[in-house]
């Protein structure tokens, strides 16, 4: 069973649009919020994360919006630039131990 | 410039070859990973260790073998793959207590023929 699940597969955005990627989980006890991102030839690099106990965290373009009693979170990535084309994972794990769960990717295309 | 570091980036090899994969952190954490990432398919979490203990084996097949001489070096033996194991494999790092995010090297990307 998959315990976070991803949408959609692939975004193409026109430059300086929003991209968005969203978010769901099972688990309860999750409680961080990784998002990260992939270049291609590179491994995943931590890009912003949450906490539940905040709905929103932004840092520059990109903020997470969280959704604790929907066990939903999302990715937003305002004035979108081709510089962001890359693929985006969600990851959720639990305080006691760092176990990630991850879900599959979301490949993102900005056209200039 | 990645404080976790992977070798070798690429590797081509057949179904009777015994290889390994290298991993070593600089970043002075104590819990180190192997993950699989497959086309289309959510990280796949293969072996923890952390403070150079095994805690983590989800089910992966023996013919992989891994191995944490000390906290910043972990490997990966590989003997009689098939070409299903054909795969993008990542080494990551992070600190044990609490939530830590983890640290990806660049990975080895994996041909099994």
């Amino acid at each position: 069973q998959q315990q976070v699940k991803q949408s959609p597969q692939s975004l193409i955005v026109q430059k300086g649009g929003i991209s968005i990627i969203n978010c769901a989980y099972e688990n309860t006890a999750f409680d961080y919020f990784p998002w990260y991102q992939q270049f291609p030839g590179k491994g995943p690099a931590l890009l912003i994360a949450i906490r539940p106990d905040v709905s929103e965290k932004k840092e520059g373009r990109f903020t997470i919006s969280f959704n604790k009693s929907a066990k939903q979170f999302s990715l937003h990535i305002m004035d979108s630039q081709p510089g962001d084309s890359a693929t985006y994972f969600c990851a959720a794990s639990k305080h006691n131990f760092n176990k990630f769960y991850f879900g599959s990717g979301t490949k993102l295309n900005v056209k200039p | 410039e990645t404080g976790v570091t992977q070798t070798p980036r690429h590797l081509v090899m057949g179904m009777t070859n015994k290889k390994s994969l290298k991993c070593e952190q600089h970043l002075g954490h104590n819990a180190m990973y192997w993950y699989k990432q497959s086309a289309k398919k959510p990280l796949e979490l293969m072996f923890v260790y952390s403070l150079e203990e095994r805690v983590e084996n989800n089910s992966v097949p023996s013919r992989f073998s891994p191995e944490c001489p000390n906290s910043s070096h972990l490997f990966l033996h590989l003997h009689t793959l098939q070409p299903e194991d054909s795969a993008l494999y990542l080494c990551a790092s992070s600190q044990r207590s609490g939530n830590s995010p983890l640290h990806f090297g660049n990975g080895t990307r994996l041909t099994v023929t």
